[in-house]
This record gives C-alpha cells, sequence and structure tokens, in this order.
C-alpha cells in the first residue's frame, strides 16, 4: 500500500540530545499524525495536527503541520532513554484514510 | 494504558486451526478497525466497521472473517491460515471516520502460524 516518506530511516543519540525527523508526501492530507511504537505494543498516539501550520507541543514533543499540507515534522528535546522506538507519522484525509510513513528508529545512548 | 483492549496478547496456531482474535473499547467510538503488521513496517488496514457495519474490506483473503456483535466489540475470525500470516494483528477505533478523528490503537496480538 501507499506510504510517505519519513526521514531518518533511523538515529543513534545521546541523552539530552534533540531530535528531528519529518513526512512528506506528494499528496495534500487534512490531518497529520505523530505515534509512537514501542516493541511488543501497539502505537501511541503523541500528537495530532488539524490545521495547516498548526504547531503543536506535547511536553518535550513539537509538531508541525506543514503550510502545503504535505508535509509535518516532529522534534524531541532533551531526549531520555524512555524516547526509544519506532515513531510513525500518518497522513489522514479521513479516518478509513489513514496513510503511514515509513518510520523512524530512535535509539537513545545514555 | 491503551483504552482500546486486545486478547489474546499472544497466539499460536496450526494452519488447520480456527480461532479469533477479540477487541474491546468503552470510548464510545463508532469505527473500529483491524490492521496487519509485519516486524519493521507501519501497520497497514485490512478492515474497517463503522456504527457496527463494515465499510472497508481490503481484498483481504476469506480466511479472514471480521465480525462487530456491537459498538463496542470487534472480532477476528481466523481460519486455514498461513505461516506468511503471522504478524502483529493491531485493533484500533475512532470517534467517527471524520478526517479529525485520530485512530487509538491496542497493543496487538502477536499471531504466529505455524
Amino acid at each position: 500500500g501507499q506510504q510517505l516518506n519519513q526521514s531518518p530511516q533511523s538515529m543513534f543519540i545521546q541523552e539530552g540530545e534533540d531530535v528531528s525527523m519529518n513526512c512528506t508526501s506528494s499528496s495534500i492530507f487534512n490531518t497529520w499524525l505523530w505515534y509512537k511504537q514501542d516493541p511488543g505494543e501497539g502505537p501511541v498516539l503523541l500528537i495530532a495536527l488539524y490545521k495547516a501550520g498548526e504547531l503543536t507541543s506535547n511536553g518535550r514533543l513539537t509538531a508541525q503541520f506543514g503550510i502545503t499540507r504535505k508535509d509535518s515534522f516532529l522534534n524531541i528535546s532533551a531526549s531520555i532513554p524512555s524516547d526509544v522506538g519506532i515513531y510513525f507519522c500518518a497522513g489522514q484525509l479521513r479516518a478509513d484514510k489513514l496513510i503511514f510513513g515509513t518510520g523512524t528508529r530512535l535509539q537513545v545512548f545514555p | 494504558d491503551t483504552e482500546v483492549t486486545q486478547t489474546p496478547k499472544h497466539l499460536v496456531m496450526g494452519m488447520t486451526n480456527k480461532k479469533s482474535l477479540k477487541c474491546e473499547q468503552h470510548m464510545g467510538h463508532r469505527a473500529m478497525y483491524w490492521y496487519k503488521q509485519k516486524a519493521k513496517k507501519p501497520p497497514e488496514l485490512m478492515f474497517v466497521y463503522s456504527y457496527e457495519k463494515l465499510s472497508i474490506n481490503e481484498s483481504v483473503p476469506s480466511r479472514f472473517s471480521p465480525e462487530c456483535p456491537n459498538s463496542s466489540l470487534l472480532n477476528l475470525h481466523l481460519h486455514a491460515l498461513q505461516p506468511e500470516d503471522s504478524a502483529l494483528y493491531l485493533c484500533a477505533s475512532s470517534l467517527t471516520q471524520a478526517y479529525n478523528s485520530p485512530l487509538h490503537f491496542g497493543n496487538g496480538t502477536r499471531l504466529t502460524v505455524t
């Protein structure tokens, strides 16, 4: 099925560093979502964005809905070991038309 | 803790077995979904139920049979599966099918077909 371009594919960072990842599409979306998935568990919704240009924070996480409606980024500030996991972006036209990104695997070293 | 509950957490079945996966949510959501996820890949949509009616079947083989007994429950009946069907099966729900209804996922059932 269709997937969104998400980069980077993986990141290995030191605890305390900031992280940035992004997602791009050739199609426009009405909603951008960011999920985190830990091994053996389901994706957990981190941030939902509903308007072009919207910038939303959730603790140390900040995400933006691109003004072209074709991209989104997620920043994590001051990373900690529990930030380890796979981060998926998802573009949504309707709830039943959710397109996932390819995922960014984050590893944090103490 | 996830508000979408899936059972069992793990399931091992032979190719001739019949088993069922169960999903439950009590958030008042009216849309429920089954996704399949292979290792290191994003989830792939299988089925969508809206107001207890099947609205989307993503050309899933008939050995997978979904059922929505009521607005809180979603089942996936499995029969004559193949080893390549081994995967993490995720249930999700959303308030409606509208664009501003984000999906909430359960923790999945890890299925192994031997």
